[in-house]
């Protein structure tokens, strides 16, 4: 079974700065991994999905990579700002459709 | 216009009482799902339907019932609440085919049971 797990936890890093979140997965066998946001007492905004043949997609200041065969995918974020702050989510799709989500990193970006 | 919605977004409840949420999508999506978000913020598939049929059925309580009377809805009716099933249940749904399997994600509904 497919196992997702997101490192760290929670990072909290002063404005300005360039942040890498991580995720990894034991079953790389998957069609697509797709990062989401999620604001306090929100739902889950998507940010960027990564078909499982290509290595990246970029979107503004986010920039997500994908490697298959290691098992993992990282979102950068450059020029962190405080409207960043939320909880980000990786999720890997499987046959039949299934998500499978990670644990989260929480961020919160310091004026 | 809003894709993936939900209602209602909190539902307090009492123990033992029969509740439902309802969500709908207007992006002509073929599979929904429903998950459940427990208070430590992991997301669970419970249930995904496509096309109307049921494709995954977690091990979830039988007092959890999907309904989908369409491809557009996907409804969730829970009998008999209990305390450990007051989370946020979030409806998602994804497209036909492998590249346009980007997941959409209602607004979620907070339940409370008391």
């Amino acid at each position: 079974k497919q196992e997702v797990t997101q490192i760290p936890a929670a990072l909290s890093v002063p404005e300005g700065e360039n942040l890498v979140l991580n995720c990894s997965f034991t079953d790389s066998a998957i069609y697509n991994l797709q990062w989401f946001r999620q604001d306090p007492g929100k739902g889950l905004t998507s940010l960027l999905l990564i078909q499982s043949s290509q290595r990246e997609q970029t979107s503004g200041r986010l920039n997500a990579s994908l490697d298959k065969s290691s098992g993992r995918s990282t979102l950068y974020i450059a020029a962190s700002q405080p409207g960043d702050s939320a909880t980000y989510l990786c999720a890997a799709l499987h046959t039949g459709n299934q998500f499978y989500f990670g644990t989260g990193t929480s961020l919160t970006v310091i004026p | 216009d809003t894709a993936v919605s939900q209602t209602p977004k909190y539902l307090v409840t009492q123990m033992g009482n029969d509740k439902s949420i309802k969500c709908e999508q207007n992006l002509g999506h073929d599979t929904m799902y429903w998950y459940k978000q427990d208070s430590k913020k992991f997301l669970k598939i419970m249930f995904s339907y496509n096309n109307k049929e049921l494709i995954i059925n977690e091990t979830v309580p039988n007092r959890f019932s999907p309904k989908s009377p369409d491809k557009a809805h996907l409804n969730l009716h829970i009998n008999s609440l209990e305390l450990g099933d007051s989370a946020v249940y979030f409806c998602a749904s994804t497209g036909v085919g492998r590249r346009h399997t980007e997941a959409f994600f209602g607004q979620g509904t907070r339940l409370t049971v008391v």
